[in-house]
């Protein structure tokens, strides 16, 4: 069954320090993969996607993710958190020739402390 | 100029109520999308329509009923409101980038629809 796990529906950090946020995929072909945000009363914004080009992917506001096929996972990075990131992030995988439909992981909270 | 709009933002009716959410997107894309995120932030897609044909329909009981009366407008009416029918309804849209093959969407605000 193709599915998305994001381990820890809360990630606390200081601002300043790194954020590193965790997704896992499951299915037997690889995935697009896709994270995006969520801020409070908002719809979702794309942060980035992997689409079988390069493994590295760049977002926007410093984001970055690493798409590794071994491990079936895509991780968010930043290096350096700010305030303006606490925020609800959510990874997200699609198939090819579905329709372009999205199965999300259950969503990360991103609380970023003074 | 939004790109994705919904009406209305906010919606509080009594059990049993019928109600509509309309969307609009004006970024000439084929396909449309309703989501729903519960309580707990989850997200899950409910149907998509591509140039008016529906083409995805998630086991969604049948007093939710879509239309899309042109590609650009995919509304969600819903009959005999219920108690978990509050949510945020999210409406989005996707075209598919040539060189990946891959659908990006964008989303509307939301729709919070709460039933007393």
């Amino acid at each position: 069954a193709q599915s998305v796990t994001q381990l820890g529906s809360h990630v606390s950090v200081s601002e300043g320090a790194l954020v590193l946020l965790r997704c896992n995929y499951s299915s037997s072909v690889p995935p697009y993969l896709f994270w995006y945000v969520q801020y409070p009363n908002q719809g979702l914004q794309l942060l980035l996607k992997y689409t079988s080009a390069a493994t590295l992917v760049k977002g926007i506001n410093g984001f970055e993710a690493e798409f590794k096929k071994s491990e079936t996972s895509f991780h968010l990075t930043k290096p350096s958190a700010h305030m303006s990131d606490a925020a609800e992030y959510f990874c997200a995988v699609a198939y090819y020739n579905q329709g372009g439909k999205l199965i999300f992981g259950q969503g990360t909270e991103l609380s970023v402390k003074p | 100029d939004t790109a994705v709009s919904q009406t209305p933002k906010y919606l509080v009716t009594q059990m049993g109520n019928d109600k509509s959410i309309k969307c609009e997107q004006n970024l000439g894309h084929d396909t449309m999308y309703w989501y729903k995120q519960d309580s707990k932030k989850f997200l899950k897609i409910m149907f998509s329509y591509n140039n008016k044909e529906l083409i995805i329909n998630e086991t969604v009981p049948n007093r939710f009923s879509p239309k899309s009366p042109d590609k650009a407008h995919l509304n969600l009416h819903i009959n005999s409101l219920e108690l978990g029918d509050s949510a945020v309804y999210f409406c989005a849209s996707s075209q598919v980038e040539d060189s990946s093959g891959a659908n990006v969407l964008t989303f509307g605000a939301g729709s919070r629809l709460t039933v007393l």
